[in-house]
């Protein structure tokens, strides 16, 4: 059973390129969530999509962006990144929004330079 | 304050030891409760929703009381493979919210 993917495992990105994580689901999750982890902090929402054609801000929005076109995907998109950018980023689905158990992928690494 | 709040630790346990695990939320509208475990490098993974009335899960118990806003978890006879960092989540039952993670705690057994 796939679940939740990520793509790439790892990336190591030049500060002020693009680059886009992508995350695919098959579980017909209805919600989705971009989350990102750094030592210290926790877990930190960035993006969440609580329906395909519907997209929200978490905590820290500021420099990423998403889109939910179908159940399915739910690509986070770096447009210029920045050193503070690197961090483990992890997708996650719920069958609906609010209070559902998530199911992570198995996250990237992005580092930044 | 913090949502959720839990001793980081470290705990450092030997194997058979019965360690528990505190954990506590601001927000009394919060409807939703879980332990999730975090292996190093690895996506975090439910280990067992919280019920009201407390649960049990093998050796594994989580108890909530909501007039504290507080959440446990008991490990009773540890085992090498339960180290791990083990978050506490909350969540209010509302649509356009997500959950609230709390830092983790993390526990090291030891032979």
């Amino acid at each position: 059973t796939a679940g939740i993917t990520q793509a790439p495992t790892s990336q190591i990105l030049a500060a002020g390129r693009s680059m886009t994580l992508r995350c695919t689901q098959d579980m017909r999750h209805n919600a989705m969530y971009w989350y990102r982890q750094d030592l210290g902090l926790g877990l930190r929402l960035i993006h969440y999509s609580n329906t395909a054609g519907t997209t929200g801000k978490g905590e820290v929005p500021d420099g990423y962006s998403v889109s939910r076109a179908n159940t399915d995907d739910f690509p986070l998109t770096l447009a210029s990144a920045v050193p503070s950018q690197t961090s483990v980023y992890f997708c996650a689905s719920s069958l609906g929004p609010g209070g559902n158990i998530q199911y992570f992928g198995a996250g990237t690494r992005l580092s930044v330079l | 304050r913090k949502e959720v709040e839990q001793d980081p630790g470290p705990f450092n346990v030997p194997e058979g030891a019965t360690v528990a695990f505190n954990c506590t939320y601001s927000n009394s509208a919060s409807q939703s409760f879980f332990w999730y475990r975090q292996d190093c490098r690895k996506e975090p993974k439910l280990l067992m929703s919280v019920y009201s009335s407390g649960n049990e899960d093998g050796r594994f118990t989580a108890q909530l009381n909501r007039a504290s806003q507080y959440i446990s978890l008991l490990i009773r006879d540890s085992k090498l493979s339960d180290s791990a960092t083990y978050l506490c989540v909350v969540n209010l039952q509302q649509a356009g919210t997500a959950l609230i993670f709390g830092k983790g705690t993390t526990l090291s057994v030891s032979s």
